[in-house]
């Protein structure tokens, strides 16, 4: 079993450019995240999916799109990054009751120049 | 709105040393507590958690104690080994038992745990 996996691992994008970060998860969970990780920020939540067909605003939305393609993979956009969107990505998935662990995925690491 | 303070690093210790992270927390309803870890290069995987007043999560020789009165959960651990060196997050939820409630995980700032030899 893999868990989450996200791809790619490393990226560099020049300002104003496009990417679509990949997650996967094998668990058959239905909640699955994107958070990123600044230096003394901690983790942010960007976007959730409480179940497959819906998706909600998370802490800092902006700048981002995501797409829950089905119940195994969630997709986060940028449409046009910027120097403020470089950072490391996590997404991560729980079964979406209380109390429940939630697994992450080892990350991408994002610099936009 | 809720949040997660936690004392930052980095955090350096001689090895077999007494360890303690400090994580206090605010929140509008009754979270769970959790501790998540962090490896070099590596993802967040859960350490322990608690879910109510007065419930201790452990793991790897860690131990945490769920405190409403003092809306504490600070993380111990009686000897610390080189290999505990990571970044440790404490972090809640709010989610309900049916799964309704804000949804994902709020977090601290995290902590740099340097255990040297």
């Amino acid at each position: 079993n893999a868990g989450v996996t996200q791809t790619p691992k490393f990226q560099v994008l020049k300002t104003g450019q496009s990417m679509t970060l990949q997650c996967a998860q094998d668990m058959n969970h239905n909640s699955m995240y994107w958070y990123r990780q600044d230096p003394g920020m901690g983790l942010r939540l960007i976007y959730y999916s409480a179940s497959e067909g819906t998706t909600d605003k998370g802490e800092v939305p902006n700048g981002y799109n995501v797409s829950r393609l089905n119940k195994r993979e969630f997709s986060l956009r940028l449409e046009s990054a910027a120097p403020s969107q470089t950072s490391v990505y996590f997404c991560a998935t729980d079964t979406g009751t209380s109390n429940t662990e939630a697994f992450f995925g080892q990350g991408t690491r994002l610099t936009v120049v | 709105g809720d949040s997660v303070t936690q004392m930052e690093g980095p955090v350096t210790l001689s090895e077999e040393a007494f360890l303690t992270i400090n994580c206090t927390y605010t929140a509008t309803g009754y979270p769970s507590l959790f501790w998540y870890v962090q490896y070099p290069g590596e993802g967040l995987q859960l350490l322990l958690k608690a879910t109510k007043a007065d419930d201790k999560g452990s793991n790897k020789g860690f131990e945490a104690t769920y405190r409403k009165e003092t809306t504490s959960f600070h993380l111990e651990k009686g000897s610390v080994q080189v290999s505990d060196s990571a970044v440790y997050f404490c972090a809640l939820s709010l989610k309900t038992y049916s799964g309704g409630g804000a949804d994902g995980l709020t977090f601290g700032k995290g902590t740099h745990l340097i255990i040297q030899p």
